[in-house]
């Protein structure tokens, strides 16, 4: 039972347009969220994170939305550019559940075209 | 500061026999995760050490072990292998258990 899902395996878009990557979640014990971006034989790279108590975090042309009503988070880059061309993972965890180990959601492949 | 180093990077096993994975953390840190990712598959999680001391474990067999040397460096043995092992094996480290992971490039393992 996948407890994180990213639905969209992958997605193409246009560089200087918006990416939106998706992820939703079932346990409500989940508080901290995190997206990691991979590159092809490398090991996923920290990129940004949003605590339970926030709706909103950004950090330069990323911002991760929660939506704690729906179990719902999505990363937008904006401007997209081809060097963001990678696998994104959306993780969670249940930090006052006193569990650090994040549970990963199967990724997303993001393309973005010149 | 260097980051998070894993060997072999790749590795080639035939079935039944076992393998052992090295990971060394980024200086200073004290746990030590380890991860299966297999194509199509997000990363499963294996195994979480601190100060030598296994305190997580994931939903896989026996077969899959690890352990934490005092340095703080990790290594993961896969006993009996099987096809279904073939996958990318990646280490993670943390400062402390609140804060986000810092990956190696993982092993490459594959089964023949």
């Amino acid at each position: 039972d996948q407890q994180v899902k990213q639905n969209s395996p992958s997605l193409s878009v246009q560089e200087g347009r918006i990416s939106i990557l998706n992820c939703d979640y079932t346990n409500s014990m989940f508080d901290y969220f995190l997206w990691y971006k991979k590159y092809p034989a490398e090991g996923p790279t920290f990129l940004i994170s949003i605590s339970s108590i926030k709706d909103k975090n950004e950090d330069g042309r990323f911002t991760v939305f929660l939506n704690k009503s729906a179990k719902h988070l999505s990363l937008h880059i904006v401007p997209s550019q081809p060097g963001d061309s990678a696998v994104y993972f959306c993780a969670a965890k249940s930090a006052s559940g006193g569990s650090y180990i994040p549970t990963f959601g199967r990724g997303t492949s993001l393309i973005v075209h010149p | 500061k260097a980051g998070v180093t894993q060997t072999p990077r790749y590795l080639i096993k035939t079935r039944g026999q076992q393998v052992t994975l090295s990971c060394s953390p980024i200086s200073g840190h004290r746990s030590v995760s380890w991860y299966q990712q297999t194509p199509g598959q997000g990363l499963q999680f294996l195994f979480e050490y601190f100060s030598e001391t296994q305190r997580n474990k994931g939903n896989f067999p026996g077969r899959f072990s690890g352990r934490q040397f005092s340095n703080s460096r990790s290594e993961m043995n896969v006993s009996t292998l099987e096809l279904g092992d073939s996958a990318l094996y990646l280490c993670a480290s943390s400062l402390q258990e609140n804060q986000p992971q810092h990956f190696g490039d993982g092993t490459r393992l594959s089964i023949l």
